[in-house]
């Protein structure tokens, strides 16, 4: 089993869209978490920690459920700079100090 | 610099040639990864350096791949006798706590 799983998407949204990303990941002794952003043809770049509070950056929301491992990201009033792959990151999985990345999920913001 | 650097950003190579790729991660960060990430697809774990630990080489695909990290600073990753298979981008990322960040990456082609 793979230690993070996202859905792939494609996302095609309308510029001002609410959409929203999850993804889950396997071990339960994972101990940060995180969402990447990659461009087109760039490296992958930090966009946000995940706290199990939830916290809010600007349009961004992310959320942790540990009981479920189980990890969000909401991205309100879409625009059109928003798309990219969104990568769900796990820190301290299986071996501890790797970071284990999902597959990320397309997002396309249309006009 | 105040970013991670790797050395070359394009190399095309010849099938069978051996290749050396180069990174110089952030100043003071105590581990750093290999991946490589092929056309449309997501990141491939190959190698990571914790300090002075023995190096995680579980994501090495086949025995033609190493890398070294020299001085707990710049990291070599070479591949022996290229295959056609290797073509990707190969991205180095280093980390003090998790937080992780990449270089721009080498686009590997090998003709």
């Amino acid at each position: 089993r793979k230690e993070v799983e996202q859905d792939p998407g494609p996302f095609n949204v309308p510029e001002g869209a609410t959409v929203a990303f999850n993804c889950t990941y396997s071990n339960s002794a994972s101990q940060s978490f995180f969402w990447y952003r990659q461009d087109c043809r760039k490296e992958p770049k930090l966009l946000m920690s995940v706290y199990s509070s939830g916290n809010e950056d600007g349009r961004f929301t992310a959320q942790l459920n540990r009981a479920s491992q189980y990890i969000s990201l909401l991205i309100r009033d879409s625009k059109l700079s928003d798309s990219a792959t969104y990568l769900c990151v796990v820190w301290g999985g299986s071996t501890l100090g790797r970071l284990y990345f999902g597959r990320g999920t397309q997002l396309t913001v249309w006009p | 610099g105040a970013g991670v650097s790797q050395s070359p950003s394009n190399k095309v190579t010849e099938k069978g040639k051996d290749v050396e790729l180069r990174c110089d991660p952030i100043s003071g960060h105590t581990a750093l990864y290999w991946y490589r990430q092929s056309l449309g697809q997501g990141l491939e774990f190959l190698i990571y350096f914790q300090g002075n630990s023995a190096p995680d080489k579980s994501g090495l695909p086949s025995d033609r791949f190493s890398a070294e990290r020299t001085g707990g600073s710049v990291s070599t990753l070479t591949i022996q006798r290229t295959q056609q298979e290797d073509s990707a981008v190969y991205l180095c990322a280093s980390s003090l706590q998790g937080w992780q960040y990449f270089g721009p990456g080498t686009r590997l082609t090998v003709t």
